[in-house]
């Protein structure tokens, strides 16, 4: 149980293109999802917190602009990575917190090439 | 925020030996986890544990709350036990929930 998906799990794109990254909770349900940005050798860093139904809430230095999160299910928040740049480039981690509960699941991360 | 600091950095291990991962933070949390990313970046969950003790097989952890410290034990360790373990803490019902992550611990387990 606890299964959480992303699609895709691998894209290349040009500069000034978007991206849409899925997150899916796919065997329970998650009222808040979480999106985390990840660079090679480094830890997680919080990018959103993503509440069904209502707007994300954004960490301090992340574009909301740039980064459009929308969750609007209990199983599906998506990430949407707009006019992106190679300094986009990065592997992109999501995960859901079931209804009442504070353990997170984590998605297998989409990595995100921009050239 | 809270402080989340990981110890060792990195850690080499021969096949079949011992290790503990230690995990300090600098506040109360209401959550505690302790993950195990492998090499295709998949975060896998070791243990929900914001207090107390807890075994899986061969791993195991503690949680001293009052401390501020949890510590994650690897028994004869294997070659796949080899990655990047992370601990993560989350604080304060009004955080929803969201993790401060550690820098993560490096095991590399040799044949």
């Amino acid at each position: 149980g606890a299964v959480v998906s992303q699609h895709p799990s691998r894209v290349i794109c040009k500069s000034g293109t978007s991206v849409k990254i899925e997150c899916r909770s796919l065997d329970f349900q998650a009222t808040t999802m979480f999106w985390y940005r990840q660079f090679p050798k480094q830890s997680l860093m919080l990018m959103a917190t993503s509440n069904e139904g209502s707007k994300a809430t954004y960490e301090q230095g992340v574009e909301k602009d740039k980064f459009l999160i929308n969750h609007a299910s209990l199983t599906l928040s998506t990430l949407t990575v707009t006019s992106a740049h190679p300094e986009d480039s990065s592997f992109y981690i999501c995960s859901a917190r079931p209804t009442a509960a504070y353990e997170q699941y984590f998605g297998p991360g989409t990595r995100l090439t921009v050239t | 925020g809270i402080q989340v600091e990981q110890s060792p950095p990195d850690l080499i291990l021969q096949e079949g030996a011992n290790s503990t991962l230690r995990c300090n933070f600098s506040d109360s949390v209401n959550n505690l986890q302790w993950f195990h990313q492998n090499p295709w970046g998949q975060l896998i969950n070791l243990f929900y544990i914001p207090s107390g003790t807890k075994q899986n097989g061969r791993l195991s952890a503690t949680t001293v709350a009052t401390e501020r410290y949890s510590l994650l034990y690897i028994s004869s360790s294997q070659t796949t036990d080899s990655g990047v373990y992370f601990c993560a803490v989350g604080t304060g019902p009004d955080s929803w929930g969201k993790f401060q992550f550690g820098a993560g611990t490096q095991v590399v387990v040799t044949p």
